[in-house]
């Protein structure tokens, strides 16, 4: 199984900041990494495909970055409303796996 | 535009079968890759298979003994069985959508259901 792992797994920002969070697939995955954003009691939404590649109807400050095995999400100024938690997943092979995900809190 | 809704019994007992099943509403269950994917109270994703419409599958080997994903294209469905549960079963389980000829990623989700195992 490809093993994922994101780092950090929780990080306190203000309405505002940068927000970047990295994923590393421990063999190479192409461009085939998605990201995702759960909030509580919710399911996953898809905010990221093919790396780089935003979601129709996901706001331009989400951003993707990197290809092999190494890869970063990026929100370029924080909204309330994406105090959430994140999560990398490779689509490269089976078994698709998740990264732990990255819970962004208020600071 | 399309929307899953997962169904089935929220509580299921030690050592018994797990059913639940998917229906799609708003499109058609045709061209696409149709996943079910598990949580755990408080930890993260973990995928446990798809199947095609056509009918072919792929599942996570971790529970590859233990899982039946099916499809009924006349209901626009697709099921999961998952037996001889533990608690280690417990969780919310997500049915998720993979279009066909894309990057492989799960773009509409189902709201999720928890399903307990317990006695």
């Amino acid at each position: 199984d490809i093993q994922m792992t994101q780092s950090p797994s929780s990080l306190s920002a203000s309405v505002g900041d940068r927000v970047t969070i990295t994923c590393r697939a421990s063999q190479f995955i192409s461009s085939y990494l998605n990201w995702y954003q759960q909030k509580p009691g919710k399911a996953p939404k898809l905010l990221i495909y093919a790396a780089s590649s935003l979601q129709s109807g996901v706001p331009s400050r989400f951003s993707g970055s990197g290809s092999g095995t190494d890869f970063t999400f990026t929100i370029s100024s924080l909204q309330p409303e994406d105090f959430a938690t994140y999560y990398c997943q490779q689509s490269y092979s089976t078994p698709r796996t998740f990264g732990q995900g990255t819970k962004v809190e208020i600071k | 535009q399309v929307q899953l809704q997962e169904s089935g019994p929220g509580l299921v007992k030690p050592s018994e079968t797990l059913s639940l099943t998917c229906t799609v509403s708003g499109g058609s269950i045709n061209s696409y890759y149709w996943n079910w994917i598990r949580q755990p109270p408080g930890k993260g994703l973990e995928w446990i298979g798809y199947i095609h419409y056509s009918g072919s599958t792929n599942y996570n080997p971790s529970l590859k003994s233990r899982v039946t994903i099916s499809v009924d294209t006349s209901k626009n469905q697709f099921s999961l069985t998952l037996n001889s549960v533990t608690a280690a079963d417990t969780a919310v389980f997500y049915c998720a959508r993979v279009p066909s000829g894309s990057y492989s990623q799960f773009d509409t989700w189902g709201q999720g259901t928890l399903v307990t195992v317990s006695s």
